[in-house]
This record gives C-alpha cells, sequence and structure tokens, in this order.
C-alpha cells in the first residue's frame, strides 16, 4: 500500500490564483481530513470527510472548499489565494474515528 | 478553550539517554490519545496511542503514560537514538460521535552523539 499520497510536493501561487491540492489514499478509509500547520505551530484542522459524498468543516475553512466523490480521494481547492494561505499542507485518512495516517504534505507559498 | 499542550518546547539528550516528553491536557471529557513524530520535511508518524481506560501502554522503546487525575500524558524513549530526533506532538480526541483530534504545538527532541 502506498498509503496516503499528496501532490503537488511544492507549489508557488501569486495572490488571487486558485488551484486545488490532491489526496488519495488506498487504505480503504472512511475518514479523510486536511490540515494546515504553519511554521513552529501545531496542525489546525480544515475540512474532514467521514465518507463520500460527506464533508465538514474544521477549525479553519475559510478560503478553502473541498469534495469528497469517491472512498480514495480527497481534493482541497484553494480559490483565490492569499498569504495567510502559505503554509505546509497535509491530509490524513482513518478507518474509525482514531489513529490518523498523514501524507508527505504539500508546501505552498502565496506571493 | 480547551486544548492540549506541551511542558517543553525543546528538548536536548544524549545519544543512549532515555528521553520524557510531556503533554498537558485540558477536555476531561478526552478519552484517546496519540503520540505522533514528524521528522523535518515529513508528515507526522504514528508512534503509539492509548486509551482514557489505561494509564500504561509500551510498544518498541516507547511507552506513554496517562495520569487522568492531573490530565497528563507522557511519551518515554529508550535508548534515544540520534533518529528520534524530530518534533514530538501530542493529540486527543473528545470522543463520541467526534472524529477531530486537537494537536498540541510540538516538542522539538535533538539527540545528540
Amino acid at each position: 500500500n502506498a498509503g496516503v499520497t499528496q501532490t503537488p510536493k511544492f507549489r508557488i501561487l501569486k495572490i488571487g490564483q486558485s488551484m486545488t491540492l490532491q489526496c488519495a489514499q488506498d487504505m480503504n478509509h472512511n475518514y479523510m481530513y486536511w490540515y494546515r500547520q504553519d511554521p513552529g505551530m501545531g496542525l489546525k484542522l480544515i475540512y474532514y470527510s467521514v465518507g463520500a459524498g460527506i464533508t465538514d468543516k474544521g477549525e479553519v475553512p475559510n478560503g478553502y472548499n473541498v469534495s469528497r466523490s469517491t472512498t480514495e480521494d480527497f481534493p482541497l481547492r484553494l480559490e483565490l489565494a492569499a498569504p495567510s494561505q502559505t503554509s505546509v499542507y497535509f491530509c490524513a485518512s482513518s478507518l474509525r474515528a482514531d489513529t490518523q495516517y498523514f501524507g508527505p504534505g504539500t508546501r505552498l507559498t502565496v506571493l | 478553550g480547551e486544548s492540549v499542550g506541551l511542558h517543553l518546547p525543546t528538548l536536548s539528550v544524549q545519544e543512549g539517554d532515555n528521553s520524557i516528553i510531556n503533554c498537558a491536557y485540558s477536555n476531561s471529557a478526552s478519552d484517546y490519545f496519540i503520540w505522533y513524530k514528524q521528522e523535518s520535511g515529513k508528515g507526522p508518524q504514528f508512534i503509539i496511542d492509548i486509551r482514557s481506560n489505561m494509564d500504561k501502554r509500551q510498544g518498541q522503546r516507547v511507552t506513554v503514560l496517562l495520569n487522568k487525575t492531573v490530565k497528563h500524558l507522557s511519551l518515554q524513549i529508550a535508548a534515544t537514538q540520534p533518529g528520534d530526533s524530530a518534533v514530538y506532538f501530542c493529540a486527543e480526541n473528545s470522543g463520541g460521535s467526534n472524529y477531530k483530534l486537537t494537536f498540541g504545538k510540538g516538542t522539538l527532541l535533538t539527540v545528540n552523539p
């Protein structure tokens, strides 16, 4: 199993541009999550999903959107990128409401 | 608000010593706790977990202790190695239908050869 994969690894955006961060898992996990991690800080939950077709907001959802059309994929959409969205983004998945397994992250810079 | 926090932001130890990383939590409803290790440039990696009906759990070279009376969690690493150098996060799940984890800020562990 590849586990949780994320693409791209790095990206630089200009203010106002849009992009989609891809996340996929091959563990048949029901739950998937998106976090952001700012330098020297812990992880903050952006959005999460408890199954295909079901998504909900986390702690810091503003400026982001998600969709979950399949069990495997959970893309995160940034519309109108802002410098405040410069961060490292991690996707995670879990089988149940317990241990979450993380992807390698996407480092995003908005200039 | 309720949160998970760490007592020490940095910890420096000698190779071969035992390391203890501490974590305080304030949500008395939390019933599941996880320790993660995050190496530079990588995603958090699961180390060990513990449920609130236990006070100790051991893994390979790691032990997690849970003291519900004082709402304290610790991670002990035996015979610390240079490869253990990383940021360690504790996380809590407040149980029920809440699938969300609350993470602390992390402790940076540096192992000196």
